[in-house]
């Protein structure tokens, strides 16, 4: 069975700081990974994926994150944090193609102050 | 990227009466849907997938006549909680997929509240 790890349910940064948000999952077969972010009462937002194409994903606002098959991780980082980046993370894997039924994170809640 | 629309985004409804949930493709064929369930600081749980034209595939422990689920055109799934209790009460979202190997885009979510 696939499962997805996501270690501390609350990162705090200051604005301007490193974003670090860590993601493992296990999974018998090549997975699909993903990264999504929700603000209070709003659907998902696809922030990257990874498709085994490129193990260094680059998505939307700056995020990125490194497909690591030894570490089982897929962590998700931003350089310098925005206080527009507050908000609840997820990561999600699939180990079918894309378009398929995903396996949640519990998720993490980024807080950034300024 | 492609466009979901679930509506409402918001139902207050009476403990024991249904409650209907629409999710919509507005730009694109979804031949396949899938509904979620989040409580509140939790992650999402798969509740059913279902594909146009057939019968919804249910995960397991997920009450499938409880959750009625109807997915008749390649726009439009919908989602019918039947004789809601307290509960029920939570934040379903869906997503849809044109097929193998496309992205599944999500709609907004519906914030369900049974009193």
């Amino acid at each position: 069975a696939q499962s997805v790890t996501q270690l501390g349910s609350h990162v705090s940064v200051s604005e301007g700081a490193l974003v670090l948000l860590r993601c493992n999952y296990s999974s018998s077969v090549p997975p699909y990974l993903f990264w999504y972010v929700q603000y209070p009462n709003q659907g998902l937002q696809l922030l990257l994926k990874y498709t085994s194409a490129a193990t260094l994903v680059k998505g939307i606002n700056g995020f990125e994150a490194e497909f690591k098959k030894s570490e089982t991780s897929f962590h998700l980082t931003k350089p310098s944090a925005h206080m527009s980046d507050a908000a609840e993370y997820f990561c999600a894997v699939s180990v079918r193609q894309a378009g398929t039924a995903l396996i949640f994170g519990k998720g993490t809640t980024l807080s950034v102050s300024s | 990227g492609a466009v979901v629309s679930q509506h409402p985004s918001r139902v207050i409804c009476k403990s024991g009466t249904s409650v209907k949930i629409e999710c919509r493709s507005l730009d694109f064929q979804a031949t396949t849907m899938f509904w979620y369930r989040q409580f509140p600081k939790q992650s999402l749980m798969l509740m059913a997938t279902s594909n146009e034209g057939s019968k919804a595939t249910y995960e397991q422990g997920v009450e499938k006549d409880k959750f009625l689920i109807n997915h008749a055109s390649l726009t439009l799934s919908t989602l019918t909680v039947t004789s809601a209790h307290p509960e029920d009460s939570s934040f379903y979202i869906c997503s849809a997929s044109g097929g193998v190997n496309t992205e599944a885009f999500f709609g907004q979510g519906t914030r369900l509240t049974v009193v």
